[in-house]
């Protein structure tokens, strides 16, 4: 089975700290990709990736960022983490580009103060 | 851009009853997917529909692509309390591998 490991299950983070939410698949996946969940609001799109060192904006990345070094692993970074931001992050990887379902890691639930 | 709708927000319904829920987009798609999450859970890949008027089948869940490609349903025949989730679609435009998610589907289950 494919495998999305998100590094942390809840956090809880001070407002304008850094924070870093990692993200490795075991698949050898091209895509890799960030969402953000919240109640009524679906899954919004932050930033993916269709290779190493490539990245893309998605719907809202304002506030965040990406790192795509290694193939497996795709990490997201707020750079001043704002309460706005309190939200349940989700990681997927996809196996090309085009016609393949999403695995998605179980998700960070990041609480800022 | 491109929006997804999908009704109803909640569904409430006793255990042995049908299920719907419909998807709808602004825009041709290339192909839908559906999507389950479980309470607590991450989203989990069901299926993907990719022709014109496609329905395909997975035990009691009946999945259906519009003949426009711009819309779709996902209906659950006599749910049980395993089905309980929210069910979402996803859609990819022609030509656009991002995918757009819909807003999901709540459903609960009254035993």
């Amino acid at each position: 089975d494919v495998k999305v490991t998100q590094s942390s299950r809840y956090l809880v983070k001070r407002t304008g700290e850094k924070v870093f939410l990692e993200c490795v698949q075991d698949m050898d996946h091209e895509n890799m990709f960030w969402y953000r969940q919240d109640p009524g609001l679906g899954l919004r799109l932050i930033y993916f990736s269709y290779d190493v060192k490539m990245k893309e904006k998605g719907d809202i990345p304002e506030g965040y960022s990406v790192s795509r070094e290694k193939k497996e692993r795709f990490s997201l970074i707020l750079e001043s983490a704002s309460t706005n931001q309190t939200s349940m992050y989700l990681c997927a990887s996809s196996f090309e580009r085009g016609y393949y379902g999403y695995t998605f890691g179980s998700g960070t639930r990041l609480t800022v103060v | 851009g491109q929006q997804v709708m999908q009704i109803p927000q909640y569904q409430h319904v006793q255990e042995g009853e049908d299920f719907t829920t419909y998807c709808n987009s602004s825009t041709t798609l290339s192909n839908i997917q559906w999507y389950k999450q479980r309470p607590g859970g991450h989203p989990v890949f069901l299926i993907q529909l990719v022709k014109s008027g496609e329905v395909k089948k997975q035990k009691r869940l009946t999945f259906q692509f519009g003949e426009a490609k711009k819309n779709s349903s996902l209906h659950i025949t006599a749910t049980q309390t395993t089905d309980v989730g929210t069910y979402f679609c996803a859609g990819q435009p022609s030509g656009n591998e991002k995918l757009t998610f819909g807003t999901g589907t709540r459903l609960t289950i009254i035993p």
